[in-house]
């Protein structure tokens, strides 16, 4: 079942901040995310995995909540360069081969 | 950083024609490829999954003899769309991992835009 993001959309000045949300009606084994700009393709950003992880990287950092099934993706003091869409693609235990369901997307817009 | 590839870049062809689309992985092995399909504004859709040497697994509603896909090596994948119509326009891409599991990346291709006159 696909997990569902939110927000749909936001839009932010540059230096704020923004957290996206992923939740699954599933059980998780890992959360991957995902950003992608407009007629590119999907550029890998981290995974998290069962067991409470958190991980970040320069400003971008994610929590993966297992128990509620459930991950946040921040992104701190916002660049122009973070425009795009994120997407988080879950993998659950009923999954094979490394299969992820990708959610419908955030739009993340962020203006001068 | 691993770096995947993909043949052509964008394609327009008449309907009833077969094309082919290729996904290489340059810098490592590819266990498992998989093939996405995305309109517009809207999500990636996992069309199938496949292992070097086996037959691809298909994700349910999708077509397996409309949609050829041949994992030839650890670095190829190549998806035929066969008799493309219209309705089959869209922005295909790869990925690929070196793993098979939940916890691996999957690497993606810069994607192929497929239009059908």
């Amino acid at each position: 079942q696909q997990p569902v993001q939110s927000p749909q959309a936001v839009i932010l000045r540059e230096g704020e901040d923004a957290v996206i949300n992923c939740s699954s009606s599933k059980a998780l084994y890992s959360v991957h995310w995902y950003r992608q700009k407009h007629g590119e393709a999907p550029v890998f950003l981290m995974i998290l995995l069962k067991g409470g992880e958190q991980k970040g990287h320069d400003k971008i950092s994610a929590s993966f909540n297992e128990k509620k099934q459930q991950s946040s993706l921040y992104l701190t003091a916002s660049q122009l360069s973070y425009s795009g869409t994120y997407f988080c693609g879950t993998g659950d235990y009923g999954g094979s081969q490394g299969n992820l369901i990708f959610g419908k997307g955030t739009k993340l817009s962020v203006k001068p | 950083g691993a770096v995947v590839s993909q043949h052509p870049s964008w394609v327009i062809c008449k309907s009833g024609t077969s094309v082919k689309i290729e996904c290489r992985s340059l810098d490592f092995q590819a266990t498992t490829m998989f093939w996405y399909r995305q309109f517009p504004k809207q999500s990636l859709m996992l069309m199938a999954t496949s292992n070097e040497g086996s037959k691809a697994t298909y994700e349910q509603g999708v077509e397996k003899d409309k949609f050829l896909i041949n994992h030839a090596s650890l670095t190829l994948s190549t998806l035929t769309v066969t008799s493309a119509h219209p309705e089959d326009s869209s922005f295909y891409i790869c990925s690929a991992t070196p793993g098979t599991g939940l916890i691996d990346t999957q690497y993606f291709g810069p994607g192929t835009r497929l239009t059908v006159l």
